[in-house]
């Protein structure tokens, strides 16, 4: 059964602690990218790979690193420098880097700080 | 920088009635793709509908449809005989044709009336 998953589904942060976020799918798609969600607000983009040992920053890349050594998988470490974590985070991907490629998104993170 | 804006944070519709959810945009880019994403208590995003901005005739999608207005910026999403199903967040999202993510507006926070 192809998808996107994502794990944990509950993470908690203490201070000062870097902690990763997984993300895996299995649709052979190239593109991956993660994105956060703060309540009352729409999803912003964090960073995005098009192809594997490749990607790039998005629009709130600080304090946040991303990895891309397999095409199936992409996680996501939150730094310590990242100063305000509690989000909602999800994972997407989609077939090729083009802009009229559908983005399929997986079930998401919440992230928490002690 | 292109931007989304959805100006209903919330809308009301009774049970087999029609809703419209307003979207607008603002971008110089003559290449790009619409997208409006359904987000349940779940919180798993789901697509509902796309256009292409080159396409002049609108997106169907069984119930739901589009009205897409290139020269006023405008791609709002029409719910026909709405169910309880589809009480949930709607969001309206651009990606220009040379990839990278998408950008995503606020949200429409959609309810049902039985």
């Amino acid at each position: 059964d192809g998808g996107i998953t994502q794990s944990p589904k509950y993470l908690f942060r203490k201070e000062g602690q870097n902690v990763t976020l997984s993300c895996e799918q299995n649709l052979n798609h190239d593109a991956m990218y993660w994105y956060r969600q703060d309540p009352g607000q729409g999803l912003r983009l964090i960073y995005y790979s098009q192809i594997v040992n490749d990607f790039q920053k998005g629009d709130i890349a600080e304090g946040y690193s991303v990895s891309r050594e397999k095409k199936e998988s992409f996680p996501l470490t939150v730094t310590s420098a990242q100063k305000n974590p509690t989000a909602f985070y999800l994972c997407a991907s989609s077939i090729g880097r083009q802009g009229k490629e559908t983005q399929y998104f997986g079930p998401g993170t919440r992230l928490l700080v002690l | 920088a292109q931007t989304v804006t959805q100006s209903q944070p919330e809308m009301s519709v009774q049970e087999a009635e029609t809703v419209t959810l307003s979207c607008t945009y603002d971008t110089s880019e003559s290449d790009y793709y619409l997208f409006w994403y359904k987000q349940p208590p779940s919180r798993q995003m789901i697509l509902v509908i796309r256009q292409e901005a080159y396409k002049q005739q609108n997106a169907t999608e069984n119930r739901f449809s589009v009205n897409f207005q290139k020269a006023a910026k405008s791609f709002s999403l029409k719910i026909s005989d709405s169910q309880l199903g589809d009480a949930a967040m709607y969001f309206c999202a651009y990606r220009t044709g040379g990839a990278d993510g998408l950008t995503f507006g606020k949200g429409t926070h959609l309810i049902i009336q039985p």
